[in-house]
């Protein structure tokens, strides 16, 4: 079956520094697997924030970036200054292109920024 | 930006009674999702809809669950009957298309039965 596994359930930062959220996925069904950061806000629903279909590529958005490691099977997500409006619950996800919305989740992230 | 509404936010309903879940999607979308996470656990797919079928399903999606969206209206999770354990935040999707379009997500109805 396909997991993604964030080890972190929360996270706080003081604001203005860096930030790595981790996130590892395994899959035996997907060839080539598409990979996700989601993020919720408070009182929002869940939105995409970045998405890398390619592995060795990179995503941003934001000031958030996220590479496609296939060798170490991660896709974790960094920031170098962070801000309080970051303050939300992040979320890596694992689809297959051909089969559009059928995501696997992580538990997710919370991060809590501080001034 | 396009949003998926939920209506209502919180619903409680008695054990073995039935429950409609109703999710308006974004209008010009085609295809439809229903998530369900369970306290403390992840979100994980249930059902994907396109062009008036189930696409796929997940093992989640018990025979007592059903799916449809009559005359482009309401997508709808229909629960018949409801369990205890169907106790949990059930998240609407939309996507426009295939090949790693957007997903747009639903702020969730919590669904409590008692």
């Amino acid at each position: 079956g396909d997991s993604v596994t964030q080890t972190e359930g929360q996270v706080t930062v003081s604001e203005s520094k860096s930030l790595i959220i981790n996130c590892t996925y395994s899959t035996t069904s997907i060839a080539y697997p598409n990979l996700f950061w989601y993020v919720r806000y408070p009182g929002e629903g869940l939105q995409l924030l970045l998405k890398v279909i390619t592995a060795g590529q990179k995503g941003s958005s934001r000031g958030f970036e996220a590479t496609y490691n296939k060798e170490t099977t991660s896709f974790h997500l960094q920031k170098a200054s962070v801000q309080e409006s970051d303050s939300a619950v992040y979320y890596c996800a694992l689809g297959e292109t051909q089969v559009v919305g059928q995501l696997t989740f992580g538990s997710g992230t919370r991060l809590q920024v501080y001034a | 930006g396009p949003k998926v509404l939920q209506i209502p936010s919180h619903q409680i309903i008695d054990m073995g009674q039935m429950v409609t879940l109703n999710c308006d999607p974004v209008s010009n979308h085609l295809y439809f999702y229903w998530y369900k996470q369970i306290l403390g656990q992840q979100m994980e797919f249930l059902v994907n809809f396109y062009n008036g079928k189930v696409m796929e399903k997940s093992k989640l999606f018990k025979d007592q669950f059903s799916v449809e969206r009559p005359d482009g209206s309401y997508f709808t999770l229909k629960i018949q009957p409801t369990a205890l354990e169907d106790s949990a935040v059930y998240f609407c999707a939309s996507s426009p298309g295939t090949g790693g379009t957007e997903v747009f997500f639903g702020k969730g109805t919590r669904l409590t039965v008692v």
